[in-house]
């Protein structure tokens, strides 16, 4: 696609329910990143996806979060249980082959996930 | 852990100002600096990546500067817009094995008309 795409762009969810968040990266886009945003906090690193591996997962914050992606395309990023400290923008972004390459990124609108 | 501090958090300034902000980051293992603004409900937008010692990069009325000796950038906005009015983030790469960005906490600025 022309640009990067997240969906849902805003989520009301219920603590403990599992919710599911898509990105839809720029075609040809190798490079894959999640971070997420919490009130009053900068850009935190979650995952990162080369292809359909992912090299670094170091950011995920504990075993509720968990994210795949098919080959060169869509990513999803799954929260099971949520809490409310999981409330949060959720900004996916791509990159041609990766920041080590000194390529930027293009990041997607986000997802702002409120857990109540 | 590697750290990107930028100063101040906020700031307020009128039409017409010219206005700057700063980065601060690891001068060690050193391989990109990246400004992306970043409006209300919409996408973070990138402006620069610079890689070398003493890079100066402009588009429009905004500039930035980079130092890597000793670990920080500036920003510069001449003439400050209204619709300047955005988070501006800097971001630091190792490049090597390192596959993500390490973001700032961001410089909210508002310009009033």
């Amino acid at each position: 696609g022309a640009g990067v795409s997240q969906s849902p762009s805003n989520k009301v969810t219920e603590k403990g329910k599992d919710v599911e968040l898509r990105c839809d990266p720029i075609s040809g886009h190798t490079a894959l990143y999640w971070y997420r945003q919490r009130l009053g906090q900068g850009l935190e690193f979650l995952i990162y996806f080369q292809g359909n591996s992912a090299p670094d997962k170091s950011g995920l914050p504990s075993d509720r979060f968990s994210a795949e992606r098919t080959g060169e395309s869509v990513s999803t990023l799954t929260i099971q249980r949520t809490q409310q400290e999981d409330s949060a923008v959720y900004l996916c972004a791509s990159s041609l082959k990766g920041q080590a390459w000194g390529h930027g990124y293009t990041f997607g609108s986000g997802t702002r996930l409120t857990v109540v | 852990i590697l750290n990107v501090e930028q100063s101040p958090q906020s700031l307020h300034v009128q039409e017409g100002d010219s206005t700057n902000f700063t980065c601060s980051f690891p001068s060690s293992n050193f391989y990109a600096l990246h400004w992306y603004r970043w409006e209300t409900a919409k996408s973070p937008e990138a402006l620069f990546v610079m890689t070398l010692n003493g890079d100066e990069k402009k588009k429009g009325r905004i500039s930035a500067t980079l130092n890597t000796k000793e670990g920080y950038s500036y920003l510069y906005i001449k003439g400050s817009q209204p619709e300047d009015s955005a988070t501006y983030l800097c971001a630091f790469s190792s490049g090597g094995s390192q596959g993500n960005l390490i973001f700032g906490k961001g410089t909210k600025l508002s310009v009033k008309p």
